[in-house]
């Protein structure tokens, strides 16, 4: 099974910050990698696709990029409906796999 | 618009069994993939099933193989997911997601299954 391991666990920022989530695959999985936004009690939120490709209605200040086996998700100016958790996700083969989510919080 | 709609959810005792049943809308159902993921309370999320456009093919979490089963009813539009023998750690919240080759999107909104006794 392909581990995502993905950090940091927390991240507490302001309004207006630069914030970067990574997530690394535990072998190659292509660019088969999608990252989604959960806000408390609500179902995930396709943001990207493919590790840089942006979902339809996606705000542009989310973007995505890949090194290797390491995958970033980058908020370039944090928006107050930006604080919630992040998580990545394989489905470069099954089972597919999700990282262990990332909760932005509020400084 | 694209919806999905889970139902079937409650609780059950240790060893029980749901059928949960999720009810697409506004798109081809029969054109998509179709996928179970679970969250347990405070935690992360995790994929349980998938199966294919015409139920040909089905994938499972190790944890659930041999007692969930994952099906599909293209003319109701309709996704199921049988759970037998439950535990307590199945206990989450079940969401029906599609798979259109690019991650998961739509999801439901969710059903919540409880295991105890």
């Amino acid at each position: 099974d392909i581990q995502m391991t993905q950090s940091p666990s927390t991240l507490s920022a302001s309004v207006g910050d630069r914030v970067t989530i990574t997530c690394r695959a535990s072998q190659s999985i292509s660019s088969w990698l999608a990252w989604y936004q959960q806000k408390s009690g609500k179902a995930p939120k396709l943001l990207i696709y493919k590790a840089s490709n942006l979902e339809s209605g996606v705000p542009s200040r989310f973007s995505g990029s890949e090194s290797g086996t390491e995958f970033t998700l980058t908020i370039s100016s944090l928006q107050p409906d930006d604080f919630a958790t992040y998580y990545c996700q394989q489905y470069n083969s099954y089972p597919r796999t999700f990282g262990q989510g990332t909760k932005v919080e509020i400084k | 618009e694209e919806q999905l709609v889970e139902s079937g959810g409650g609780l059950v005792q240790p060893g029980g069994s749901l059928r949960l049943s999720c009810a697409a809308s506004g798109f081809t159902f029969s054109s998509y993939w179709m996928t179970w993921v679970r969250q347990a309370p405070g935690k992360g999320l995790e994929w349980v099933a998938s199966i294919k456009q015409d139920g040909s093919g089905k994938y499972y979490v190790d944890s659930v193989k041999g007692r969930f089963t994952i099906s599909r009813d293209n003319a109701k539009n309709s996704l199921f997911l049988q759970m037998n023998n439950l535990r307590a750690d199945d206990t989450a919240v079940y969401y029906c997601a599609t798979d259109p080759g690019r991650g998961y999107d739509p999801w439901g909104q969710g059903t919540l299954v409880t295991v105890s006794s």
